[in-house]
Parts: structure tokens; sequence; C-alpha cells
């Protein structure tokens, strides 16, 4: 099977705008997590979504939002971006998030760089 | 606050020698996961191990558990340069809530 990709893999933006990163997960892969890595706060949850609906939620400002498709591809939005948005944003796929069962299966992630 | 802490943050060895991180967790977890990531990649997974289980492995990693002390440990035996990158722990979700990453471990293996 082919793993999770991300898209696109680098991007630079300028404060202020917006940006949509995208994920495709491992066929069969019904749940969707992205996670935001930078050095100083390290690999922070983002959001979960599962069949089309967002299952949890990390502590991010709502200028983060995200959504996944039927085909259970997802995106994630940031609008207005600032300087600190710049990290590798970090996709991971897994059949289903069942309590003590599930490994993640990471893409290779976007990095972001906000000028 | 995160769930998981490693320790040490940096680690440097001799290849073939043996690397040893440890992983330690604030609340009840139904697994814990261990996983690597090379310089600015993504995360690779590397074992999981559930909350019932003490000791687990995996080719040259060995694992263990002790929910008592909530800790657990990752061991690298006869290490190579290629195991040269971050590792991380995870806890795992209980329902409703999400994978906690800790700050990582950085290991360096030197020829």
């Amino acid at each position: 099977k082919a793993g999770v990709t991300q898209t696109p893999r680098y991007l630079i933006k300028t404060r202020g705008q917006q940006v949509t990163l995208s994920c495709s997960p491992i066929s069969g892969h019904r749940s969707v997590s992205w996670y935001q890595q930078t050095p100083g706060q390290g690999l922070q949850f983002l959001f979960e979504y599962f069949s089309e609906t967002q299952r949890n939620k990390g502590n991010f400002p709502g200028r983060f939002s995200g959504r996944q498709f039927s085909n259970s591809r997802s995106e994630m939005n940031v609008s207005t971006l600032e300087l600190g948005d710049s990290a590798l944003y970090l996709c991971a796929s897994s059949l289903n998030m069942r309590q003590g069962e599930e490994t993640q299966y990471f893409g290779p992630g976007t990095r972001l760089l906000v000028l | 606050s995160q769930q998981g802490e490693e320790d040490p943050q940096a680690l440097s060895i001799q290849e073939g020698e043996n690397a040893t991180m440890n992983c330690s967790y604030k609340t009840s977890i139904n697994n814990l996961q261990w996983y690597r990531q090379n310089s600015g990649r993504g995360l690779v997974h590397l074992i999981l191990i559930r909350s019932n289980e003490r000791e687990k492995h995996s080719g040259r990693l060995r694992v263990t558990l002790d929910t008592s002390k909530k800790s657990s440990s990752l061991l690298i035996t006869a290490s190579r340069a290629a195991d040269t990158a971050s590792y991380f722990c995870a806890t795992g979700p209980n329902y409703g809530q999400n994978f906690v990453f800790g700050p990582g471990t950085r290991l360096s293996v030197l020829p």
C-alpha cells in the first residue's frame, strides 16, 4: 500500500495570508490526525477527523481548521498566518482511533515558512 | 502539558554500543508507542506496547513498560550510524483523547 502523502512538501507564505495543506491517508484508513512540530513546542496535536467528522481538537486558535472528505482525504487550513505558524505540519492516518489498538502512520510533512 | 517526557534530551554514543532512552508519563494509558524521526522528516512507527504488557521486542529494539512507575524505556542494541535520529514516545488514547508526544531524545551514533 502507498503511504501517507502530503502536499505540498514546502511552502513559503507571508504574514496575513492563508494556506491549505492536503493529506491523503493510507488506503482504508479512516482516521486522520494533524500535528504541528516546532523546535520550541515539539509535536502538538491539532485535530483528528474520522468519517468526515472532527472527533478531537487540540489547543489551537480558530485560525486553524480542517476537514475530511468522503474518501478520507483531509485538508487543514490556516488563516491570517503569523510568523509563529512556521512549522512542520504532519498528518497521520490510522484505521480507527479505537483505544489501545491504533498505530498512526505519518506522512513526510509540509514545511511551512511564514515571512 | 506534555504527557510523555523523554530522558535524556540528547544522547551520543559510538557505533556498536547500546542506547537507552526513557519516557515518563502522568496519567493512565492504553498503550505507549515509540517513533523515530530522521531530521525534518515524518515519524516512523517503531513499536507499540499495551498497558497490560511489560516487555516487547522488535529486531534490535526492546521496549519495557512499568505502569506502576508510569515509565517506559527503549533500548537499541548494537547501534548503527543509521540509528541517528530523534526518538519520541507517545501515549495512546483513552476514548476521546488524542495521542500525546514527548519532546523527544536526539540520538547521535558516531561511526
